[in-house]
């Protein structure tokens, strides 16, 4: 079974730009998640959906981070508009279930100038 | 919310000794604490994992143990190798749901040959 696919591989975006990630979780998961890695502030959940239903939103995220999964197969994160502190990690996981394994992807890595 | 801290940042041993990494978790309800490794320049992925119905559990060089008086938990890695060098991420989840799962900021593990 492939695992969580995630791309682009790296991200360069400029200041107050539109940009997508994409992600595709490992066949037959239910449930996914997003993350935002940093050294200073670690691994954040950004969303959470299960069944392709969004079950978890982030919080203090709201505003310019929007997820969505329109298959079971295949999930976006939408950043809008960037700014130079969204320069992280972006981390794609998935799972089976709610207590099972999570499987992450290789990320995207995105830095905004 | 929950709060994990991972006490070490930085942990270098010489190959063929023990490692230790230490985890402290606040919430009292948290009852799945899973452990996850990220070796450079890759992804994080699952490396074992405990529920608060025991105390101790073991995967061939890989020892958990669980206080949950104290609120603390281990993780112990026997005879070191060069491999296990990477930064190990400790997490606790209230209810046993990896939608509410609180990762501390990881620890870097280096074994010296």
């Amino acid at each position: 079974d492939a695992g969580v696919t995630q791309t682009p591989r790296h991200e360069v975006a400029e200041k107050g730009q539109t940009i997508i990630l994409k992600c595709e979780p490992v066949s037959g998961h239910n449930d996914l998640f997003w993350y935002r890695q940093t050294k200073i502030q670690g691994l954040e959940l950004l969303s959470y959906f299960r069944s392709k239903s969004l079950m978890e939103d982030g919080g203090a995220f709201k505003d310019r981070f929007k997820a969505e999964m329109l298959n079971s197969s295949f999930s976006t994160l939408k950043i809008q508009p960037t700014e130079p502190k969204d320069s992280a990690v972006y981390l794609c996981a998935s799972s089976q279930g709610a207590a099972e394994t999570l499987y992450f992807g290789s990320g995207t890595r995105l830095t905004v100038l | 919310g929950e709060k994990v801290e991972q006490h070490e940042s930085t942990l270098s041993v010489r190959e063929g000794d023990s490692a230790v990494i230490n985890c402290t978790y606040t919430d009292t309800a948290s009852s799945y604490f899973p452990w996850y490794k990220q070796e450079a320049g890759k992804s994080l992925h699952f490396v074992i994992d405990i529920r608060s119905n025991v105390d101790r559990k073991q995967s061939q060089r890989l020892i958990v143990l669980l206080d949950k008086k104290a609120k603390r938990f281990s993780l112990h890695i026997t005879a070191t190798q060069p491999e296990d060098s990477a930064i190990y991420f400790c997490a606790a989840s209230p209810g046993g749901s990896n939608a509410k799962l609180t990762f501390g900021k990881g620890t870097k593990l280096s074994v010296k040959s």
